[in-house]
């Protein structure tokens, strides 16, 4: 079965540093998203992007966060400086239109 | 915005009982999604629901779209140890991202 594929599955980085966390999407798909889950709370909604460009975004997704498309394969999610609140888990989801999401399993990162 | 309050907030039984939860909105929803997130995973998805009314199962899982739109149940039956995890329903907003319920954190004990 087609999978979201994240990496890294963990990060660590020092408070301030830039990171990028990469996604490559299911390959027929269009619709892409990323969302964040802080520990112990719900899946929040960070930014959606559709044809190049970002479609929707959160509040949480402030010009510290940026999202990008490379390649015709990758889907990257950048923060450029990050604080300790940034610690989270960070999935990335895929679809073909419509509300069909597939998950990726995540990459957690801890900011130090 | 759109909220999802799910209940109970955790839920701890033995191996073998059936299980319920639910998920209740502030505002309508056109699509009910449910989610098994094991730990250190990404959401699952398990059923969707698009139509008010709707009762669809999925093995030992059965889920229900409310009649007011604005509710959903899940049940899973005879529950076993790989049921351990955290469900969450989920429903699309009118620009199709996903709101998220507060989940249910389900243990199940030998």
């Amino acid at each position: 079965e087609p999978e979201v594929t994240q990496t890294p599955s963990h990060q660590v980085t020092q408070m301030g540093q830039e990171v990028i966390l990469r996604c490559v999407p299911i390959s027929n798909h269009l619709y892409f998203y990323w969302y964040r889950q802080i520990l112990g709370q719900k899946v929040e909604f960070l930014v959606s992007f559709y044809n190049n460009e970002i479609s929707e975004k959160s509040e949480i997704f402030d010009d510290q966060f940026s999202v990008e498309r490379p390649d015709g394969s990758n889907f990257t999610l950048k923060i450029r400086s990050t604080k300790l609140e940034d610690s989270a888990m960070y999935f990335c989801a895929s679809s073909a239109e419509g509300v069909g999401y597939t998950f990726g399993s995540g990459t957690r990162l801890t900011v130090v | 915005g759109q909220q999802l309050n799910q209940s109970p907030q955790s839920m701890f039984i033995q191996e073998g009982e059936d299980v319920s939860m639910n998920c209740t909105s502030s505002s309508i929803f056109n699509t009910w999604l449910w989610y098994k997130q094991d730990p250190g995973e990404g959401p699952v998805l398990l059923i969707a629901l698009y139509k008010a009314g709707e009762l669809t199962s999925n093995g030992r899982l059965t889920a229900q779209f409310g009649i007011t739109r604005k509710d959903s149940f899940l049940n899973i039956s005879a529950s076993i140890p790989s049921d351990v995890g955290i469900y969450f329903c989920a429903g699309p907003d009118n620009t199709d991202k996903l709101i998220f319920g507060t989940g249910t954190r389900l243990q199940v004990f030998p």
